[in-house]
C-alpha cells in the first residue's frame, strides 16, 4: 500500500523567511514523488517532480529514500506562494500506477 | 490549448438518485483520471481511462463507474447516491497512461441531500 503524510495542515511564515513543507511517504518499491499546488480560485497544478530535479518558482524538493521524505523548500518565501500544497506519490509502473495524495498543507505567507 | 473542462460545475441530487459527470481532456491527451475530494479524506483516486479502457481503479464501491469515448472524453457515473458522496469530483488528463503529470479540471461540486 502507498501512503503520503503531510504532518502540517497549516503553515504560516513571513515574507522573506525560509519555508519547508514536509512530506513523508510509505511505499515498498521505487516511487515517483510530486508536489502539486493550488492557488486561490485556480486549478490544481503540478509544481515539480523529483525526477526532473528542477527548481520551480524557487522551490526545490529532494527525495530522501532513507528517511522516506520529499520535503518542499524555498529559501525566501513570497506572498504569492500562499496556496494549498499537496505531496503525491505514484508507484512504479504497471496497472497499479496511481497518484496517491497527501491531505495538503495550506501555506500562508504574511507581509 | 484549452484546458480540461468539466460539466456541470455544480449539481444537487437527492439520496438514491444517480448522476453522470462529464470531462473533456486537453486536446491530444488520451488518459483521463477521476478523483474525489472531500474535507475528511482529501483527494482520492477513482479510476483512470486510456484508449477507452479502464487501466486502473481505486478503492471505491461498484456504484462508481466510468467510461471513455473514442474522442477521449470521459464520463463518470454514480448510482444510488448516498450523503457521503457529496464531494468535489476532479478530472485530470495526461498525454500518456500512468503519467504522473496530471492536468486538472475545475471540478464538479456534487451535493447529495
Amino acid at each position: 500500500a502507498q501512503r503520503v503524510t503531510q504532518p502540517e495542515k497549516l503553515l504560516s511564515v513571513f515574507k522573506g523567511a525560509p519555508v519547508e513543507l514536509k512530506c513523508n511517504y510509505s511505499y515498498s518499491g521505487s516511487p515517483e514523488l510530486f508536489w502539486y499546488v493550488q492557488y486561490s480560485r485556480q486549478r490544481l497544478q503540478l509544481l515539480l517532480r523529483h525526477i526532473s530535479r528542477e527548481s520551480i518558482k524557487g522551490f526545490t524538493a529532494d527525495l530522501n529514500k532513507g528517511e522516506t521524505s520529499f520535503h518542499l523548500k524555498k529559501p525566501f518565501a513570497q506572498e504569492e506562494d500562499s496556496a494549498m500544497y499537496y505531496c503525491a506519490l505514484a508507484g512504479s509502473g504497471g496497472s497499479n500506477y496511481k497518484l496517491t495524495f497527501g491531505k495538503g498543507t495550506l501555506l500562508t505567507v504574511n507581509p | 490549448k484549452a484546458g480540461v473542462t468539466q460539466t456541470p460545475r455544480y449539481l444537487i441530487k437527492t439520496r438514491g438518485q444517480q448522476v453522470t459527470l462529464s470531462c473533456s481532456p486537453i486536446s491530444g491527451h488520451r488518459s483521463v483520471s477521476w478523483y474525489q475530494q472531500t474535507p475528511g479524506q482529501g483527494l482520492q483516486f477513482l479510476f483512470e481511462y486510456f484508449s477507452e479502457t479502464q487501466r486502473n481503479k481505486g478503492n471505491f464501491p461498484g456504484r462508481f463507474s466510468g467510461r471513455q469515448f473514442s474522442n477521449s472524453r470521459s464520463e463518470m457515473n454514480v448510482s444510488t447516491l448516498e450523503l457521503g458522496d457529496s464531494a468535489l469530483y476532479l478530472c485530470a488528463s495526461s498525454p500518456v497512461v500512468f503519467g504522473g503529470e496530471q492536468f486538472f479540471g475545475p471540478g464538479t461540486r456534487l451535493t447529495v441531500l
